[in-house]
């Protein structure tokens, strides 16, 4: 069965701290990995895909498939990266939707 | 450009009663998904829409249905209303069906008593 876990809920750092956003997933197939991010009061919005190997906003993506994750990650937080974060795996055999994770918390203290 | 926009923002309905939301994709975007997000999780695949067939469907009972018209809009319609249909349902874009990128509307918060 696709399943795509974040095992955190929640995350707490300092702003200027590295911040680490874990994500697991088990498919069959070669999923397309993709993160997205709702910031408050925004609508869910695309953060990156792991195609196009691009860092935006400050924040990379390493997939592994040997460890079948997808981490997000940023070496210095800011405030305005506060937000819920959902990794996504896409796999177009599974009838071209997105699976979310559950989300993390991301809260980026002053 | 215009986004996607959904209507209702908010919604309040009764256990067996019926509701439809309604959609409209960016413009030039001929594939619509459906979302539910219930409180403290990820959204949810209900189904999707191509050309106005469905095309592909997620582990969501028939009484969750769906129509997408000529110009692109949609509407997600729910029979025999149960309190866990409470949630927030979202609607997204996408430019193609094989385009894998999302845009999503603001949701639809659906209250069921």
């Amino acid at each position: 069965a696709q399943r795509v876990t974040q095992p955190e809920k929640l995350l707490s750092v300092f702003k200027g701290a590295p911040v680490e956003l874990k994500c697991n997933y088990s498919y069959s197939g070669s999923p397309e990995l993709f993160w997205y991010v709702q910031y408050s009061r925004q609508r869910l919005q695309l953060l990156l895909r792991h195609i196009s190997r691009e860092s935006i906003k400050g924040f990379t993506a390493d997939l592994n498939k040997g460890e079948t994750s997808f981490h997000l990650k940023k070496p210095f937080a800011q405030e305005e990266d506060s937000a819920m974060y959902y990794c996504a795996p896409h796999l177009k055999a599974a009838g071209n939707k997105l699976t979310f994770g559950g989300g993390t918390r991301v809260l980026v203290k002053p | 450009e215009t986004g996607v926009t959904q209507s209702p923002t908010h919604l309040i309905k009764t256990r067996g009663q019926q509701v439809t939301l309604r959609c409209s994709s960016q413009s030039g975007h001929n594939t619509v998904s459906w979302y539910q997000q219930a409180l403290g999780q990820g959204p949810q695949f209900i189904f999707q829409y191509y050309r106005e067939e469905e095309n592909g469907r997620g582990n969501f009972p028939p009484r969750f249905s769906g129509l997408q018209f000529p110009n692109y809009s949609s509407e997600l319609n729910v029979n025999a209303l149960e309190l866990d249909d409470s949630a927030l349902y979202l609607c997204a874009s996408s430019l193609k069906l094989q385009e894998e990128t999302q845009y999503f509307g603001p949701g639809t918060r659906l209250l069921v008593l």
